[in-house]
């Protein structure tokens, strides 16, 4: 399978910028994709990334460097209801998946 | 609701019993897919399909069948359970936005398998 890494827990503080960060193999590529999974339930979507450059979506960004093999979600004043797993996945040759292990987010008050 | 719907939600089974989990889709999606999520190795591709009658195995299709005999339902089959099994398993669906890549994966509630 393909290897994707991303860390496996941070910890951030109400009201501030967390930054995640997801590294990939470039061969084969054809997206990636950043999940929200909250404790006990299914992810959801949050964002998609094909192209360089970054996605801006409300409080939640996404960048990507295909040449690099790498990506980033970044979560502007973060809110409690933020604590969740954030997911990286990788779309390969058109159809088939892989995510990371996910990255649990703890924030404070 | 735009929704994907499996079934049963909770399972507990014996080794070697066979067991069909179910997976509905009302969104008209073309791509559907089952993953199965274990403690410290996320989410990994068991099988998906990418229309009616067309299927492929994902990164660990060992031990499972599928079929796609509706656009709608895409069945898990375990013919012979094994304690390794034992895991939370998701099913999805996506549409096609532009060019052949699925989009947003839709996940169906999961389904928490424990074989004895």
């Amino acid at each position: 399978g393909q290897n994707i890494d991303q860390p496996t827990e941070m910890t951030a503080t109400e009201g501030a910028i967390v930054q995640i960060n997801c590294t990939y193999q470039t061969s084969g590529f054809n997206g990636l994709f950043w999940y929200q999974q909250h404790a006990g339930e299914a992810p959801t979507f949050l964002s998609y990334n094909v192209l360089d450059g970054l996605e801006e979506k409300g409080r939640f960004s996404s960048f990507l460097s295909r040449s690099k093999g790498y990506s980033y979600l970044l979560l502007k004043e973060l809110q409690m209801k933020d604590s969740a797993s954030y997911l990286c996945a990788v779309i390969y040759n058109f159809n088939k998946f892989y995510f990371g292990s996910g990255t649990k987010l703890n924030v404070k008050p | 609701e735009a929704q994907v719907t499996q079934n049963p939600r909770y399972l507990i089974t014996v080794t070697g019993k066979k067991l069909t989990v179910t997976c509905s889709q009302n969104m008209n999606h073309e791509y559907m897919s089952w993953y199965r999520q274990d403690p410290g190795l996320g989410l990994r591709q068991i099988y998906y399909s990418m229309n009616v009658e067309v299927t492929d195995k994902g990164d660990v299709p060992e031990g499972y069948k599928v079929s796609r005999k509706e656009k709608r339902n895409f069945p898990l089959i375990l013919e012979s359970p094994s304690p390794n099994q034992t895991s939370l398993y998701f099913c999805a669906s996506s549409f096609r936005r532009a060019g052949p890549v699925p989009y947003e994966q839709y996940f169906g509630p999961g389904t928490r398998l424990t074989v004895t």
